[in-house]
């Protein structure tokens, strides 16, 4: 499986932008970034996808790069509910039965 | 609107008790995962099952087996808990989808919090 590196944690002042990094560099043709979060004493939930294009939702941005060996989820605005340990995992397009692998993700700080 | 079920939020047991979590999803989805989340060690795979009644090991299977009876139901068994066993267990589901499984996303359940005595 190809890996993904995050940095430990990051900090982020109320209502800034937020810019979480994932370095992917292995990454095949087939593989799909995800993004998932995990809120404090919850289960993970998804927060956004994508193969190649930069992809937008209500929640955050995906910006990928060109070579797609890097990729930034941006946070618009962030609030103090946005503190969470952020994943950013591939996921094969083309293996039904593949694994999400989870490393140990970024955990962001909101500060007042 | 809750998708994915676990019966228990908290659970606490003794040494050598048979432990069932259970799992239940409604999104009609193929795969169904139990995931473990230790301080330090992140989320490990324990086992998965794309259809009824097939299971995968995971990353750390020993100590644990798996039953899927029923496509909306996968649950996690310890025969014979043990302290080390002491941990946060995820279930999760996500589509297979056809060529493009890649982007069927994972829905995870809150968690079941196992306290081995």
């Amino acid at each position: 499986d190809a890996k993904t590196t995050q940095p430990n944690s990051m900090e982020s002042n109320e209502e800034e932008p937020v810019h979480l990094p994932c370095n992917h560099s292995t990454i095949s043709g087939t593989d799909y970034i995800h993004w998932y979060r995990q809120l404090p004493s919850q289960g993970p939930e998804y927060v956004i996808h994508g193969l190649t294009s930069n992809v937008n939702n209500r929640m955050a941005s995906l910006a990928i790069a060109e070579d797609r060996k890097s990729s930034t989820l941006i946070l618009h605005r962030a609030t103090l509910r946005d503190a969470a340990v952020y994943y950013c995992i591939l996921r094969d397009g083309l293996n039904y039965g593949q694994n999400f692998v989870f490393g140990p993700g970024t955990r962001l700080s909101v500060l007042p | 609107d809750v998708k994915v079920t676990q019966s228990s939020r908290y659970l606490v047991k003794r040494t050598g008790e048979k432990v069932f979590l259970e799992c239940v999803q409604d999104m009609d989805h193929e795969n169904m995962f139990w995931y473990r989340q230790d301080p330090g060690l992140g989320l490990r795979l324990i086992y998965f099952s794309y259809d009824v009644k097939m299971k995968e090991k995971g990353d750390i299977p020993e100590g644990y087996s798996v039953s899927r009876e029923k496509k909306e139901r996968f649950s996690l068994i310890l025969e014979s808990a043990s302290t080390n066993q002491t941990s946060m267990y995820l279930c999760a589901s996500s589509l297979v989808g056809t060529g493009i499984s890649g982007a069927n996303v994972l829905t995870f359940g809150a968690g079941s919090r196992l306290t081995v005595l």
